[in-house]
This record gives structure tokens, C-alpha cells and sequence, in this order.
């Protein structure tokens, strides 16, 4: 039963251009977001998060959209750069400081 | 990230040998939390600790993994006879000031053959 799913195991997009990576959740406790970022033999690394009393959360190129009704949240890297070649994950936790629930990673390719 | 390492960072183990993972973070980091990430996959919940009391341990697989911090600091996960299934990343992770995110260590990648 995964409660937290990555529908796009990968995804290609040219420098420059936006990079879109979408999530689904199916646990209506879920009310924290996070996104992580992983390089090989390396841990994840936090990138933003979103608390669910908002849509929306910004910070530098890194947007986060979250939709409750549709219990679906996306994360925007607009302009996409070659450094964020990596995989990434979203999490999900009924309370911020619980323990995270991990979508399965999108792996994404930036090309110069 | 945050200060948090593991050790070893890689382990090869064979199938009923016993293994011991090691956690150490930076002082002051209340919450503590151990993930296994299999290979393709997410990570996936284990354990957790609020200083040194295990408040949740419902995400380990079985009576063979055990992880204790008895300081409150450090902390050890172990598991006992490994299985080729318990070949897979093993991921501590701790939580930030405000308690809401998480930041993780380098992982340490145990194989078992």
C-alpha cells in the first residue's frame, strides 16, 4: 500500500527550461510536505517543504504547489540547471517532526 | 547534512553474520530517525528516538533489527543473522530545530551475500 506515490520514474528536460515533478498521496493525516534531492552515495537533501495550510511555497528557483482536494503536490525548478541532475523525492508526514513517508524518486536529467 | 555521519559507510556482510550500524550526530538534535532505503526504492520508516527513548519502532521488519541510543546522542542500529533482504541502504536522519524537516547522513550501504 503506497501512500505516497512518484507516478514518473524519470524525467529529461533542456537547461534552461522548467522542470516539473509531480506527487500523489492517499493518507488525508498527511499535512506536511517535503521535497528531497539525492546524488548518488550520497543522503537526501532537504530542499523545501509545505505545510498544508498553504498551496504555496517559494524559495529561490524551487516552487512547491500543493493541491488538498486533489491530494496531489508538484514541485517547479524554474530555470532547470545541470547540477540538478539527481533524483528526487517527496515525503509526506502527519505532523512536522513525525516520521516521513517517501514517494519511490523521479530521476532528473537536465542537458546543457 | 546537518552534521550527521554514519559508519561504516560501506559493509558487506555474509548471510548470518551479525552487523552494527552507527549514527552519530551533532549535539543538541533531540529527535533521531533510522530509514532503509532498497535499491530503486524510497526509504522507508524504521525507528525512531526522542533523546534516548525509542518512542516509535513499528517500521522494523522484523525481531532481528534492534537500534538502541542510550545517551541520547549517538545511536547504533543493529541487526542480527542478516538476509540477502537486508541488503540495502541505511539512512539516520535528524530533525531540524523547528522539528520540521528532517536532515540525513551519508547512509551506510550494507550488503549481505
Amino acid at each position: 500500500d503506497q501512500q505516497v506515490k512518484q507516478n514518473s520514474p524519470s524525467l529529461s528536460v533542456q537547461e534552461g527550461r522548467i522542470s516539473i515533478l509531480n506527487c500523489d498521496y492517499t493518507n488525508s493525516m498527511f499535512d506536511y510536505f517535503l521535497w528531497y534531492k539525492k546524488y548518488p552515495a550520497e543522503g537526501p537533501t532537504f530542499l523545501i517543504s509545505i505545510s498544508s495550510i498553504k498551496d504555496k511555497n517559494e524559495d529561490g528557483r524551487f516552487t512547491v504547489f500543493l493541491n488538498k482536494s486533489a491530494k496531489h503536490l508538484s514541485l517547479h525548478i524554474v530555470p532547470s540547471q545541470p547540477g540538478d541532475s539527481a533524483v528526487y523525492f517527496c515525503a509526506a508526514s502527519a505532523a512536522a517532526g513525525n516520521k516521513l513517508t517517501f514517494g519511490g524518486g523521479t530521476r532528473v536529467l537536465v542537458k546543457p | 547534512g546537518a552534521g550527521v555521519s554514519q559508519s561504516p559507510r560501506y559493509k558487506v556482510a555474509k548471510r548470518g553474520q551479525d552487523v552494527a550500524l552507527r549514527c552519530d550526530p551533532i549535539s543538541g538534535h533531540v529527535s533521531l530517525f533510522w530509514y532503509q532505503q532498497a535499491l530503486g526504492q524510497g526509504p522507508e520508516f524504521l525507528t525512531y528516538f526522542q533523546n534516548e527513548a525509542q518512542l516509535d519502532k513499528s517500521g522494523l521488519p522484523s525481531d532481528r533489527f534492534f537500534a538502541e541510543r542510550p545517551e541520547g546522542s549517538v545511536s547504533t542500529l543493529k541487526i542480527q543473522r542478516t538476509q540477502q533482504e537486508d541488503s540495502a541502504v541505511y539512512l539516520c536522519a535528524v530533525a531540524s530545530q523547528s522539528y520540521n524537516e528532517q536532515f540525513f547522513g551519508p547512509g551506510t550501504r550494507l550488503t549481505v551475500l
